[in-house]
């Protein structure tokens, strides 16, 4: 089955605690890409991939860190979270950025930070 | 400036009164407009994209419709089981440092059909 994986589902931390989110796709899409979604602000992209060792920040990637060392796994870094990034988090993945370029979600990660 | 506005932001329906809900959106060199639908605690699932203006795509109750500057989500005679978050995204808006398009999403419709 065609799936985006994340993982943690749900994550609960303290300020300043290193975490990591995992993202996995099996459909061999090159582009992939992580989101905040947060009441009334919708979903903001905080980075991107377009392949394997190339990434590039989207709108909000202050205070995130990603890396794409294989085509299937995007994890997303919070090298020292804060209350401000408690949101939910989606990583999507497509297959391109030309006439494929819909996105597919994983279930999301709600974060809090305390 | 890139952005999709989308509107009304909640909508309450009798099963079997067909509405429409709207995205308009300002980017430069529209590439695709995408329409999600997104379940409560779960992640936005694809429905259509559009590329061009006088474009349709129908899939069940759903119809999407696309102009120059804003689409429409039309849905005819709903049932309990189209009440979600309908989400419209937008593909466009090079970013010339990385020769990369941005995906603008808008903050949905509330949609709620009452049996």
């Amino acid at each position: 089955e065609a799936q985006v994986t994340q993982n943690p589902r749900y994550l609960i931390t303290v300020t300043g605690k290193k975490l990591t989110v995992t993202c996995s796709q099996n459909m061999n899409h090159e582009y992939m890409s992580w989101y905040r979604q947060d009441p009334g602000l919708g979903l903001r992209q905080i980075y991107y991939s377009m392949n394997v060792e190339v990434t590039d920040k989207g709108d909000v990637p202050e205070g995130y860190k990603v890396s794409r060392k294989e085509k299937r796994n995007f994890p997303l870094i919070l090298e020292s979270p804060s209350p401000n990034q408690t949101s939910l988090y989606f990583c999507a993945s497509s297959l391109n950025q030309g006439p494929r370029a819909e996105a597919f979600f994983g279930q999301g990660t709600r974060l809090t930070v305390v | 400036e890139d952005q999709v506005t989308q509107s009304p932001e909640a909508l309450r329906l009798q099963e079997g009164e067909s509405s429409s809900l709207n995205c308009s959106y300002t980017v430069s060199g529209l590439r695709g407009l995408f329409w999600y639908r997104q379940d409560p605690g779960k992640g936005p699932e694809f429905l259509f994209t559009l590329y061009s203006a006088g474009e349709e795509k129908e899939k069940e109750r759903l119809k999407a419709t696309l102009t120059k500057k804003e689409s429409f989500l039309h849905i005819t005679a709903p049932k309990p089981e189209d009440s979600a978050t309908y989400l419209c995204a937008v593909q466009g808006g090079l970013r010339p440092a990385s020769g990369t398009y941005k995906y603008i999403f808008g903050t949905g419709t509330r949609l709620k059909v009452l049996a």
